[in-house]
This record gives C-alpha cells, sequence and structure tokens, in this order.
C-alpha cells in the first residue's frame, strides 16, 4: 500500500537552531505540497510544488522557511531560525494532477513532523 | 484564510446512529473533498464531489453539495466506534491563484460504544 513517507516523526529542538523536515512522496505522484497544522489556525498550506517546480509558496514565512524537491523523490522543508511560534504539526501530501487539470485533486498525506520549538 | 467551516465543531452520537456534518465555503468551486483524520494520524481522503454534482455515495458516506448555498453536508450511516475521528471539508477553487485545497477546521466525531 503506497504511502507518503515523513521524517522525523517528532522534534524537539531550541528555538534559532535549524529545522529540516523530509517527505518522500508516492512514487508516481507529481504534486507534493506542505502543509502546517495548528490547533488555533487548522491546517494551513504553506507551499506546493508540481513536477519538482514550486507553484506557490505564499503561505510560507519566506525570511525563515524555504521548500525544496531536490529530486522526484524527496521534499524538504527547511526553517532557520526556529522559532517558538513554529510549534505545531507538518504534513506533506502528495497527488498526481494530470495535464489540464488543477492541483484540487484527492491529496495522500503523511502522519506528519510533530514539531515543538523550546 | 479559511475557505470552508464544518458545523458543528464537535459531535459525539452513540454507535449505530447517524452523524452528520456540514460545511460552508466562500468561493467558487472546482470540487469539495471530505477528509478523516484519526488522532496522531495525517489526513485520509473519503470522498470527492465535483461543483456540477449534488449527491455522492461511498460505502456508509453520503455527501451533497449545494452550490447555491454553498455548503455540502456528510452522513456517516451506522456509526462505529471506528469512525471516531475529526472530519474536514476541503476545497479547490475554481478561480485563478493557487489551486490547492483550502481546509476547514474539523467536526470532531465520537462515537460512543
Amino acid at each position: 500500500d503506497a504511502r507518503v513517507t515523513q521524517t522525523p516523526r517528532h522534534k524537539v529542538t531550541e528555538m534559532g537552531q535549524e529545522v529540516t523536515m523530509r517527505c518522500q512522496p508516492i512514487l508516481g505522484h507529481n504534486t507534493v505540497f506542505w502543509y502546517r497544522q495548528t490547533m488555533m489556525q487548522g491546517l494551513e498550506l504553506l507551499a506546493y510544488f508540481r513536477n519538482r517546480a514550486p507553484l506557490d509558496d505564499s503561505g510560507m514565512p519566506k525570511d525563515r522557511f524555504s521548500a525544496e524537491m531536490p529530486d522526484a523523490t524527496l521534499a524538504t522543508l527547511k526553517i532557520q531560525p526556529s522559532e517558538p511560534r513554529d510549534s505545531a504539526v507538518y504534513f506533506c501530501a502528495s497527488g498526481l494532477t494530470r495535464d489540464g487539470e488543477k492541483s484540487n485533486q484527492p491529496q495522500h498525506f503523511g502522519d506528519g513532523t510533530r514539531l515543538s520549538i523550546l | 484564510s479559511q475557505q470552508g467551516e464544518e458545523d458543528p465543531q464537535a459531535l459525539s452520537i452513540q454507535e449505530g446512529e447517524n452523524a452528520t456534518m456540514n460545511c460552508s465555503y466562500k468561493t467558487s468551486i472546482n470540487n469539495l473533498q471530505w477528509y478523516r483524520q484519526n488522532s496522531g494520524r495525517g489526513l485520509v481522503h473519503l470522498i470527492l464531489i465535483r461543483s456540477n454534482e449534488r449527491e455522492k455515495h461511498s460505502g456508509r458516506l453520503r455527501v451533497t453539495l449545494d452550490t447555491s448555498k454553498k455548503s455540502s453536508s456528510l452522513l456517516i450511516t451506522a456509526s462505529r466506534a471506528a469512525d471516531t475521528a475529526s472530519y474536514f471539508c476541503a476545497t479547490g477553487y475554481s478561480g485563478g491563484g493557487a489551486d490547492g485545497l483550502t481546509f476547514g477546521k474539523g467536526t470532531h466525531l465520537i462515537i460512543q460504544p
């Protein structure tokens, strides 16, 4: 059963440290999303890629967050420097978007990285 | 900002009863989707209904969509303890700009055995 894999599952670190979260999308999926989930804000879209190209990162604080797809099997989300307000669960999701379609097709989520910044 | 808003925020029912959750949204959509999230896990896609559809079924799930009222409902029939989870609606925007999904804050459903 194909799954989106996220690592690490949990991360606790001190403010100011760099945090890197990794995601392996489902093989063959061409669209990858990063979301952040908090009790207050719910699920927020941070950035997404199609065919490894960034399409939208307007939901992401640009000064400290960066998202990349070094290759089709790996997506990364980095925070540098981290702050306590970044504490949240970060989800990666992948999907298959065909030519001419918008990327609001069903998405397959990983189990998230629970991040705590002290 | 949140596009969809689920109602109620929390729902507790007895096993075997039906559970109904509602979702309202604000803009024109391509489709509306429902997802389930178990505690500590990622979201799982349940069902997608397109903007030109009014009702869709999948097993014990029934989804309706009223684009004139910008609302949708999810009905789970004959609920089971395993249905305990949070349920989210998500909309795909039909206009220009970002074309990802926008999620509501969810309905937390508890099925009492």
